[in-house]
């Protein structure tokens, strides 16, 4: 079975500065790698995913992320944190014939400062 | 074309009563999901379905109950609700492509078992 680990329950960093939310998985085959965002009150939206093309992914809101094999890891960065960032972020994992249910972390709050 | 919706938004229940929760999705998927959302726990599936006529349990299936009698609907219902199962629920759906499918998600739906 798939897990993800999420370090790091609250993230603050101040607007300009560089966020870097961190997501390890475990699979015994090879994994597809979600990022999400959950605003206040809201549903979730997907950042970006990787799906074993590039390992260097981007994604919508100057979000990239890089899926390393060897550090089982897939991390989420952005250069430049904006006010709008402040939300809470899972990193999800699914392999193939699953009919692609997600196995979620258990999130990251990031929080923006002025 | 509205995604996926979920009805009610909020709902305040006894122990002991029942409801049902109703997913519904305008964008032909196939793949349909119920999630629930505690603080500190990230989303954890519940039921999820490949097609019409078909359910499968996910990894908290117990006291949960689903129906996906027409493709664009997936109803999760609750029996004799108990004060555990107070959490957010999330609906998701997504359309098979072989792998690292993006799961579209509802706004939720906000449960307090009293």
């Amino acid at each position: 079975a798939q897990s993800v680990t999420q370090l790091g329950s609250h993230v603050s960093v101040s607007e300009g500065a560089l966020v870097l939310l961190r997501c390890n998985y475990s699979s015994s085959v090879p994994p597809y790698l979600f990022w999400y965002v959950q605003y206040p009150n809201q549903g979730l939206q997907l950042l970006l995913k990787y799906t074993s093309a590039a390992t260097l992914v981007k994604g919508i809101n100057g979000f990239e992320a890089e899926f390393k094999k060897s550090e089982t890891s897939f991390h989420l960065t952005k250069p430049s944190a904006h006010m709008s960032d402040a939300a809470e972020y899972f990193c999800a994992v699914s392999v193939s014939g699953t009919a692609s249910k997600l196995t979620f972390g258990t999130g990251t709050r990031l929080q923006v400062t002025l | 074309n509205a995604g996926v919706t979920q009805t009610p938004k909020f709902r305040v229940l006894k122990t002991g009563q029942s409801m049902t929760l109703l997913c519904a999705q305008d964008m032909n998927h196939e793949y349909m999901y119920w999630y629930r959302q505690d603080p500190g726990m990230g989303l954890r599936l519940i039921h999820y379905s490949v097609g019409e006529g078909t359910t499968a349990k996910g990894e908290v299936p117990d006291g949960y109950n689903v129906s996906r009698l027409k493709k664009q609907n997936f109803l999760l219902g609750l029996e004799s609700a108990a004060p555990s199962q107070t959490s957010v629920y999330f609906c998701a759906s997504s359309s098979p492509l072989g792998g690292g499918e993006t799961q579209y998600f509802g706004p939720g739906t906000r449960l307090l078992v009293l």
